[in-house]
């Protein structure tokens, strides 16, 4: 069974520029899950989807981060502008309603 | 929302020790589930667990939803083991996941 995929692995930008990021999850599994990861923390969950409906978006700042998920199967994630502070590791998962997560490689993003 | 609070932050043990994390929470939960975060910054999910306990080798967890915490047990540690381990939780009324900040765990030979 294929995992959750992600990409880019790395992206480096300068403030101020766009980036999106692409996560494909587990096929079947309804739940897709966003985290940010700052250096020395725990994830933080940006945005959770069951099929194509959010569920909590509650801390995504939404005047520079947005996310969609079509057709519930795949996502994107995008920063416009980004900001020094943004820099992190963007983290997708996916599962089965209330169910084990399972977590793709993560993007490192660097903004300069 | 949930807090959730992990301890302790920092475990350094010789190797073929047994150790043992903490996760407490703040609030009622639907699921809660430990991972281990390699070296390579890959979340591999250990448990999952809301309740109960179970055994996987020389890892085993066991959590008191009644009493909101939850402990990972490690034995016979080996050099493989080092890395962070977390806890996440999900809220029970909306569902949201939160983790705690983690337990970095060095195993020396």
């Amino acid at each position: 069974e294929a995992g959750v995929a992600q990409s880019p692995r790395y992206k480096i930008i300068e403030k101020r520029q766009s980036v999106a990021f692409w996560c494909n999850p587990i096929s079947g599994h309804a739940t897709l899950y966003w985290y940010q990861q700052i250096l020395g923390q725990g994830p933080k969950l940006l945005i959770q989807f069951q099929n194509n409906g959010v569920v909590d978006d509650s801390q995504l700042p939404k005047d520079r981060f947005s996310a969609e998920r079509l057709k519930g199967v795949d996502s994107t994630l995008k920063i416009q502008p980004a900001k020094l502070e943004d820099s992190a590791v963007y983290l997708c998962a996916s599962s089965l309603p209330v169910q084990t997560q399972y977590f793709g490689p993560g993007t490192r993003l660097l903004v300069l | 929302g949930i807090q959730v609070e992990q301890s302790p932050p920092d475990l350094i043990l010789q190797e073929g020790a047994n150790s043992t994390l903490r996760c407490n929470f703040s609030d009622s939960v639907n699921n809660l589930q430990w991972f281990h975060q390699n070296p390579w910054g890959q979340l591999i999910n250990l448990f999952y667990i809301p309740s109960g306990t179970k055994q996987n080798g020389r890892l085993s967890a066991t959590t008191v939803a009644t009493e909101r915490y939850s402990l990972l047990y490690i034995s016979s540690s080996q050099t493989t083991d080092s890395g962070v381990y977390f806890c996440a939780v999900g809220d029970t009324n909306a569902g949201k996941s939160t983790f705690g900040d983690g337990t970095t765990l060095t195993v020396k030979p």
